[in-house]
């Protein structure tokens, strides 16, 4: 079965910092999406980014950058320059193509504190 | 993209009642999830909800306790019954698009008194 692992339970840096949440998966799948969510204080889940797994290429997005590396099954998510509107709790999850019925298979999130 | 709503936002019901949760789509899709998020935990997929079909049940979570309905493409419901405070959970469904973007509503706060 799928799983997604993030070990870093908190995580707090003064504003500007650049900071990276980890992410690691295990699949027996070899097609397979992952998945990146913001969950501010409010609530909601804001999704961030998707990549599928024949696309190792690194992404960057404003000062937000993925790297995707199937060697070591991880998709880590790199801040830069840190804003307090940063702070959130962010997960990271996995569905594998053929199990489309299952739904995403989340990490247990990672809590970001952003100082200002 | 998609946009999902659900109502209603939030709740307080007392033990033994039942709640049910709209989850309303912008679009037509064939996936919808239902999940379910603990106090300070991480999500949990109760349900897949296909028009159509019966909704498929993750372990842990049974029909009578989680009913669930897909009367067509773009609306599903989840219904909470004879409720207890270890229910008070956020509860977010979700809808999957072909491109394997899945999207969520804003969610569901239940608390259970």
């Amino acid at each position: 079965a799928q799983k997604v692992t993030q070990a870093q339970t908190e995580i707090s840096v003064v504003e500007k910092e650049d900071v990276t949440l980890d992410c690691v998966y295990e699949t027996r799948d070899t097609t397979y999406y992952l998945f990146w969510y913001k969950q501010p204080p409010s609530g909601e889940l804001v999704f961030l980014i998707r990549r599928n797994s024949f696309d190792e290429q690194n992404e960057i997005s404003g000062r937000y950058s993925w790297n995707f590396q199937k060697s070591t099954s991880s998709f880590n998510f790199t801040i830069t320059a840190s804003q307090v509107v940063d702070s959130a709790v962010y997960f990271c999850a996995l569905i594998e193509s053929g199990g489309g019925a299952d739904g995403l298979t989340f990490g247990k999130g990672t809590h970001l504190i952003i100082q200002p | 993209s998609a946009v999902i709503s659900q109502k209603p936002s939030r709740d307080i019901c007392q033990r033994g009642t039942s709640l049910t949760i709209q989850c309303q789509v912008d679009s037509q899709v064939t996936m919808m999830f239902w999940y379910r998020q603990q106090p300070g935990q991480s999500l949990t997929l109760i349900a897949t909800a296909n028009q159509g079909s019966e909704a498929t049940y993750e372990s842990g979570f049974v029909i009578d306790k989680f009913p669930i309905s897909r009367p067509n493409l773009t609306f599903s419901t989840l219904t909470v019954s004879n409720m207890s405070p270890e229910d008070s959970s956020i509860y977010l469904c979700s809808v999957l698009l072909d491109s394997y973007e899945q999207y969520f509503g804003p969610g569901t706060r239940l608390t259970v008194t």
